[in-house]
């Protein structure tokens, strides 16, 4: 059985930094492109960024480029978003999902909460 | 970036009724057109991916069709499980962006 476990959320100040961590488990980690998407409080769906299953191609969002860092450790079957620079706007619900072929997304994880206030 | 509307953003209907929610991109995605139902506090669930192949294990009453810039997402038989906020999303590029989504509610 597919399973992401993210973890990592918080509450930081506007500025501060926190890593996220996402645990995957019952299928080839390193085969699968993997993304993190973000649900801020009552909106919709954001994709913030991906990373190929070799880490060779990288993608973001350009409300967090140059700010977040997406990362992950295929021995440890672990994805990784660095966060810096937090803003307000970041206070989200922060997903851990699998990307598939033609680019569908077809597991998630039960997110993380991150929430930004001072 | 592509741009995705969604319509309407909100709908009331009955148990039974046969439900059409829209999506329009801002450029050409041939079919690479994804449907996503979440409900509250959950994640999302794919439904539907390449405009109108059906996800495993997804009833048969949900359908997508369309390709180009304009796509639907349709509910045969609206069910009591079904009541949520659907999505969808384009993988032309590799930028993902979703819709800002359409909530299904109890008439």
């Amino acid at each position: 059985e597919v399973q992401l476990v993210e973890s990592g959320g918080g509450l930081v100040k506007p500025g501060e930094s926190l890593r996220l961590s996402c645990a995957a488990s019952g299928f080839t980690f390193g085969n699968y492109r993997m993304n993190w998407v973000r649900q801020a409080p009552a909106k919709g769906l954001e994709w913030v960024s991906s990373i190929s299953g070799t880490s060779t191609y990288i993608y973001y969002a350009d409300s967090v480029k140059g700010r977040f860092t997406i990362s992950r450790d295929n021995a440890k079957k672990s994805l990784y978003l660095h966060m810096n620079s937090l803003r307000a706007e970041d206070t989200a619900v922060y997903y851990c999902a699998r990307h598939q072929d033609e680019g569908r997304i077809d597991y998630w994880g039960q997110g993380t909460l991150v929430t930004v206030s001072s | 970036d592509i741009q995705m509307t969604q319509s309407p953003s909100s709908l009331s209907a009955s148990v039974g009724d046969r439900v059409t929610i829209t999506c329009r991109a801002s450029q050409t995605i041939s079919t690479y057109l994804n449907w996503y139902q979440q409900k509250p506090g959950k994640a999302p669930k794919l439904l539907i991916y390449a405009a109108s192949s059906l996800q495993s294990g997804v009833p048969p009453r949900f359908s997508g069709s369309g390709s180009g810039t304009d796509f639907t997402l349709t509910i045969s038989s609206l069910q009591p499980e079904d009541f949520a906020t659907y999505y969808c999303q384009q993988s032309y590029r590799t930028l993902l962006t979703f819709g800002g989504g359409t909530k299904v509610e109890i008439k």
